[in-house]
């Protein structure tokens, strides 16, 4: 079955420490993942995609497809970064998307 | 024009009221979609249109019925609503191609009475 899986509801970081929010998949196929984002009273909007491996507001993410993981990193966490994120598996050759539940990420002061 | 628009922003309805929601976008996006998502939960697939054709419908109520009436608008009309479609509608569109990324409305704040 295709599945996203987001392991943690809430994340609770101090500014300026690390920060790891954790997405597993689970897929047959070549995946596409995508990492989310919605901030407060803002629209969700697309932070990262795996095929591009660009680094957006200092977040990377790197497909491990032998852990079937694709986890979102930022060595050093700024309290703008408090949001919802959710990741996302594009299901196959359509356009519909598989959604974790989404990690409420707090960086506090 | 790089935003998905929506309308309105917010809406309170009676459970035998007619309304709709309307989405537009002007990036010459050929897909379309309504998400319907609950607080704190992830957006669930309601509708996709592909070339303004329904093509996905996940088993979605007929009390709630999609329109494309072109490439750029898209609508979502309601009618016997229950107080548990309450919820905020979200539209997004996206290029048919691979890694396209959806591109999301601020959604419409809905609240059925």
């Amino acid at each position: 079955a295709q599945r996203v899986t987001q392991p943690e509801k809430l994340l609770s970081v101090f500014k300026g420490a690390p920060v790891e929010l954790k997405c597993n998949y689970s897929y047959s196929g070549s995946p596409e993942l995508f990492w989310y984002v919605q901030y407060s009273r803002q629209r969700l909007q697309l932070l990262l995609r795996h095929i591009s491996r660009e680094s957006i507001k200092g977040f990377t993410a790197d497909l491990n497809k032998g852990e079937t993981s694709f986890h979102l990193k930022k060595p050093f966490a700024q309290e703008e970064d408090s949001a919802m994120y959710y990741c996302a598996l594009k299901r196959g050759s359509n356009y519909q998307l598989i959604w974790g539940a989404g990690t409420k990420l707090i960086i506090k002061p | 024009d790089t935003e998905v628009t929506q309308t309105p922003k917010h809406l309170v309805m009676g459970m035998t009221n007619k309304k709709s929601l309307k989405c537009e976008q002007h990036m010459g996006h050929r897909a379309m979609y309504w998400y319907k998502q609950k607080a704190k939960k992830p957006p669930e697939l309601m509708f996709v249109y592909s070339y303004e054709k329904l093509s996905i419908n996940e088993s979605v109520p007929s009390r709630f019925s999609p329109e494309c009436p072109n490439s750029s608008l898209l609508n979502l009309h309601l009618h016997a609503l229950q107080p548990e479609d309450s919820a905020l509608y979200l539209c997004a569109s996206s290029q048919m191609a691979v890694g396209n990324e959806q591109f999301f409305g601020p959604g419409t704040r809905l609240t059925v009475l």
